[in-house]
This record gives structure tokens, C-alpha cells and sequence, in this order.
């Protein structure tokens, strides 16, 4: 079993819907959580920190659930801009593990 | 505003030759990472240099030797390439377990 899980996708969504991925992780020792995005060919790039708390960046929010080990985006009013891949991240100790991301294609 | 700077950006190898990936952080991390992404596999660990003077095996490490030169710089070589190396190489760094990590624009290499 893989320490980080996702959804693989595609999901196809219509411009304007919301979307929802979730992620899993398996160590509970794991120490902070983020969502990045990549671009075709291109590097990853941070989207947000994830928080117990929850945090909320315009359109985006993030959660995190300690006690279930699992991680969630939500992705409100999609654009066509948003299609990309989103990657679950992990940080445990000196390691940084990635899902294996969520593909995303937002429909016009 | 360089941030983590990856040389070469593209190469193309033959089997059995060999070459040496550069990164260059200036942002004063101490750890750095060095992933390679082929379709389908996601972002797999080579090798990571949680600081200064130390390295350590990551999930592929297989046909790969590294070297953080010092603080700035960790450079990922290839004795003997082979064409299962064909991949796309994530150089990354970051300051501490809790915070995000900062990327290369990578290196596509082909092993013909």
C-alpha cells in the first residue's frame, strides 16, 4: 500500500461545478500536509497548506482529518484554468511523499 | 528571484554514458531532493540530503550516485546510463518538515 493514496481520475467537470478530491495517508506520524498542482511537463507548484482547522484561498479550501488520516480539496466555481493535476503531499520526518495526483479537466 | 535552478533543462544520452544533473538553491534550505516522474508512476524519491554533509537512499536509487557539494548545491549523476533513466528529474528544497517544498523546472532526459 502506498503511504500517500489518491484517485487517479480523470475527472471531467463542467465550468462552473464544484469538485471535491480526497487523499489518504497511512503514517500517522506524518507532520504537515499541502496540495500542489502541475502542469503538463511542467514542476509542481504549492496550492496550500492543509490544516485541522481548515483553510480557505478564494475558490479553494483545503481540509485536513487527523484521526481519519485523510486530506481534502474542494474546488468551488471551476474554470477552465483549473484543469491540471493535484497532488497530495505529505511531509514526514526528512521525507517529502507525493501522491500520485488527481487529473482534472474542466469541460467548457 | 532564482529559487531552485536545475541544469541541464533537456539531454539526450547514450546507453553506457554518464553525466551529472546540477541544482542550486539560494534560498538557504537545508534539505534537498531529487525525484524522478514517468507517466503513470508519479513523483518516485532518489535520493534527499536532509542537510549539509549527509545523504540517504530514497525509494529509487538504483543506478544513481548524489552530492551535496554544501549548502546550496546537490548534484544527482549517472554512471551508466540506461534507457529505463529516460525520465524527468525534479531537483526540490525546503527549509523545514513543516513547510512546503520549492521546485525545479526540471530536466527531461532521454536514454537512446
Amino acid at each position: 500500500r502506498k503511504e500517500v493514496e489518491q484517485d487517479p481520475g480523470p475527472f471531467n467537470v463542467p465550468e462552473g461545478a464544484t469538485v471535491a478530491f480526497n487523499c489518504t495517508y497511512s503514517n500517522s506520524a506524518s507532520q504537515s500536509f499541502f496540495w500542489y498542482r502541475q502542469d503538463c511537463r511542467k514542476e509542481p507548484k504549492l496550492l496550500m497548506s492543509v490544516y485541522s482547522s481548515g483553510n480557505e484561498d478564494g475558490r479553494f479550501t483545503a481540509q485536513l482529518n487527523r484521526a481519519s488520516q485523510y486530506i481534502s480539496l474542494l474546488i468551488r466555481d471551476s474554470k477552465l484554468s483549473d484543469s491540471a493535476t493535484y497532488l497530495c503531499v505529505v511531509n514526514r520526518d526528512d521525507k517529502i511523499i507525493f501522491g500520485k495526483g488527481t487529473r482534472l479537466h474542466i469541460l467548457p | 528571484n532564482a529559487g531552485v535552478t536545475q541544469t541541464p533543462k533537456f539531454q539526450v544520452l547514450k546507453t553506457g554514458q554518464s553525466m551529472t544533473l546540477q541544482c542550486a538553491q539560494d534560498m538557504n534550505h537545508n534539505s534537498m531532493y531529487w525525484y524522478r516522474q514517468d507517466p503513470g508512476m508519479g513523483l518516485r524519491l532518489i535520493y534527499y540530503s536532509a542537510s549539509e554533509g549527509t545523504t540517504d537512499k530514497g525509494e529509487v536509487p538504483n543506478g544513481y550516485n548524489v552530492s551535496r557539494l554544501n549548502k546550496r548545491e546537490f548534484s544527482l549523476r549517472l554512471e551508466s546510463a540506461a534507457p529505463s533513466q529516460t525520465s524527468v528529474y525534479f531537483c526540490a528544497s525546503r527549509p523545514s518538515v513543516y513547510t512546503e517544498a520549492f521546485f525545479g523546472q526540471g530536466t527531461r532526459l532521454t536514454v537512446v
